[in-house]
């Protein structure tokens, strides 16, 4: 599975859209992304994944660049809720192997 | 939606002691795993299982076994638990469908403190 990269920290203040990068660029042409959160003393929640367009669900957004080498997940209107661990993944749909988890992104939403 | 229950959110346990931590997943999924969560060390793979009676050796499988005896549950087995294997517990199950996107639902956690 290829290498992700996510800055250690972000922060975001209450009510405005929360940005969080991901750089992916040894991507290959079946690996998908995949995006993680996991909030204190919880177990890791799935948020949303994507191959190439771009896609929205009830919780984020997801935009992965036309090259596929980065991605950003956006939370349209962040909530004190969503401060968390953010992770970012890749891998191919078929995959038996499990997921890696790297380091992530510590977003805090700040009120 | 899924569902991954872990028996057990909190236990203090003796050294030496045998420790089982158990999950059920009410979604028919074949893939389930074990994860251990330390601060600064981020998610690690135990065990993890494909499908019933079938079990393959994640990245720190010392010291521990796992049980898949039926679909739905997959149990981790401390044999005599030692005060480093204090941690977060996490169990979780995959869903291969295509359509699901190959997703892996997580469970809430175990914390295990060991003394």
């Amino acid at each position: 599975d290829a290498k992700t990269t996510q800055p250690p920290s972000m922060d975001c203040a209450e009510g405005r859209a929360a940005n969080l990068p991901c750089n992916h660029s040894t991507i290959s042409g079946n690996e998908y992304v995949y995006w993680y959160r996991q909030i204190h003393s919880q177990g890791p929640q799935y948020i949303i994944h994507g191959l190439k367009n771009n896609e929205t669900n009830e919780m984020a957004s997801l935009i992965i660049t036309e090259d596929r080498k980065s991605s950003t997940l956006i939370l349209p209107h962040a909530t004190l809720r969503d401060t968390a661990v953010y992770y970012c993944i890749v891998r191919s749909l078929s995959g038996n192997t499990p997921l890696v988890f790297g380091k992530g992104t510590r977003l805090s939403v700040i009120a | 939606d899924v569902k991954v229950t872990q028996s057990s959110r909190y236990l203090v346990k003796r050294t030496g002691e045998k420790v089982f931590l158990e999950c059920v997943q009410d979604m028919d999924h074949e893939n389930m795993f074990w994860y251990r969560q330390d601060p600064g060390l981020g998610l690690r793979l135990i065990y993890f299982s494909y499908d019933v009676k079938m079990k393959e050796k994640g990245d720190i499988p010392e010291g521990y076994s796992v049980s898949r005896e039926k679909k739905e549950r997959f149990s981790l087995i401390l044999e005599s638990a030692s005060t480093n294997q204090t941690s977060m517990y996490l169990c979780a199950s995959r869903d291969q469908g295509q359509s699901s996107g190959n997703t892996i639902y997580f469970g809430e956690g175990s914390w295990l403190t060991v003394v």
